[in-house]
């Protein structure tokens, strides 16, 4: 059963650091993972959606990347704001019969994440 | 509309009565997931739809857990005889396309809270 965990589980810094948040997964059979933001009493909003043949994607200050064969995936917040204050979950969508997927996500538990001015 | 969007937001309902939460999905869209989010916790996958088939309901907990979407676009998850663990909120995604290379949109969710 594959699991996903996401480290640190709570994360405060000053704004304008970069951070790193970390996400691992046991089962490398994956089509694709993605990252996510959740903000209080909201749904989750797509920040980051990389292919397993991919190595990285980048939007704005966000960057991920994923190394599938060591389960690893870590999404890069540059110069962060106090509006990127936030819980950050990263799901992975497993690889199914014949090589697809149909986008049964499996989650972490999310880093919650506050930047203070 | 422009988004996936859920109705009701919030659901206060007494243990053993029936409940009933839609899901509208972006036009279009083939795919549809429910998922359901303790409090602290991430999303776990109830059930899948492709247009109106139910291709995958193996995250429903119980037999008390139902969900439909007859004519290939809303979608309702009916819970009966509402327990106290089924507290939760519960989320409504599509994509465009059996998920292939397509990210999945949320909708914000309503909040059952079962007293």
């Amino acid at each position: 059963k594959q699991e996903v965990t996401q480290i640190p589980a709570a994360l405060s810094v000053p704004e304008g650091e970069n951070l790193v948040l970390n996400c691992s997964f046991t089962d490398s059979a994956i089509y694709n993972l993605q990252w996510f933001r959740q903000d209080p009493g909201k749904g989750l909003t797509s920040l980051l959606l990389i292919q397993s043949s991919q190595r990285e994607q980048t939007s704005g200050r966000l960057n991920a990347s994923l190394d599938k064969s060591s389960g690893r995936s870590t999404l890069y917040i540059a110069a962060s704001q106090p509006g990127d204050s936030a819980t950050y979950l990263c799901a992975v969508n497993p690889l199914g019969a014949g090589g697809t997927s149909y986008g049964k996500l499996t989650f972490g538990q999310g880093t919650i994440l506050t930047v203070h001015p | 509309g422009a988004g996936v969007s859920q109705s009701p937001r919030y659901k206060v309902a007494k243990r053993g009565q029936d409940v009933a939460l839609r899901c509208d999905p972006i036009s279009g869209h083939v795919s549809l997931f429910w998922y359901q989010q303790a409090l602290g916790q991430g999303p776990e996958f109830l059930t899948y739809f492709q247009n109106e088939a139910q291709l995958d309901k193996s995250g429903l907990p119980s037999d008390r857990f139902f969900a439909e979407r007859p004519e290939g676009s809303v979608s309702t998850l009916k819970i009966q005889r509402t327990q106290q663990e089924d507290s939760a909120v519960y989320l409504c995604a599509s994509s465009l396309f059996l998920g292939l290379k397509q990210p999945q949109h949320f909708g914000d969710g309503t909040r059952l809270s079962i007293l």
